[in-house]
């Protein structure tokens, strides 16, 4: 099976710092990966997606980077804001099968 | 375009009970799947419906049930209650065309508590 990963439950940040969220996957053919955001008392949202054949992604003011090689993935937010404080998810699936694998999260937390 | 929603909000129930929850995916939607956050296990994939048929389940055991309706909504049973039930339920759905890479939609969930 697959366990998806994250390196840090919490990570903290000035207003306007760049943050790096990281996560490893186990499952060398998961294809297809997924970064969540989750604010308190809501469910998980979409922020960003990226398949096996690519190792960059960028949206707005977040950017997904994949190396297969060593099996992580880390999203990058820049500006970060107080609207990002969140916990992030990051959730990967493989081949043919739906069944998606969430890590735990990672708190962040923006300060002022 | 309204999104996902789920009903009730909050439930208490006590052991050995019955529970439904209901979701109603984003119209024209056709996939729902069901998912248990707790915070001792993260987000854990129950089962996912498409076009009234179970398609992929997770490893939960069969007191976790589910059905979907024609309009696609779903409802989700847990039977026999048990403590370690108590967590936030998530519905989420999809255009379910591509499973492995249909962007899912989360409601805001229901949060059971077993007394």
């Amino acid at each position: 099976g697959e366990s998806v990963g994250l390196h840090l439950p919490t990570l903290s940040v000035q207003e306007g710092d760049n943050s790096i969220i990281n996560c490893a996957y186990s499952n060398s053919a998961s294809d297809y990966f997924i970064w969540y955001k989750q604010e308190s008392g809501k469910g998980p949202q979409f922020i960003i997606d990226i398949r096996s054949n690519m190792d960059k992604r960028q949206g707005q003011r977040v950017t997904v980077l994949l190396n297969k090689t060593v099996k992580h993935l880390s999203l990058q937010i820049a500006a970060t804001q107080p609207g990002d404080s969140a916990v992030y998810f990051c959730a990967g699936s493989s081949g043919g099968s739906y069944i998606p694998t969430f890590g735990r999260g990672t708190s962040l937390i923006v300060h002022p | 375009k309204a999104g996902v929603t789920q009903t009730p909000r909050y439930l208490i129930k006590t052991r050995g009970q019955q529970v439904t929850l209901s979701c109603s995916p984003i119209s024209g939607h056709r996939s729902v799947s069901w998912y248990q956050q707790t915070p001792g296990q993260g987000l854990q994939f129950l089962f996912e419906y498409f076009s009234e048929t179970q398609r992929n389940k997770g490893n939960f055991p069969g007191r976790f049930s589910g059905r979907q309706f024609s309009n696609s909504r779903s409802e989700m049973n847990v039977s026999t209650l048990e403590l370690g039930d108590s967590a936030l339920y998530l519905c989420a759905s999809s255009r379910g065309r591509q499973i492995s890479t249909d962007t899912q939609y989360f409601g805001p969930g229901t949060r059971l508590t077993v007394l």
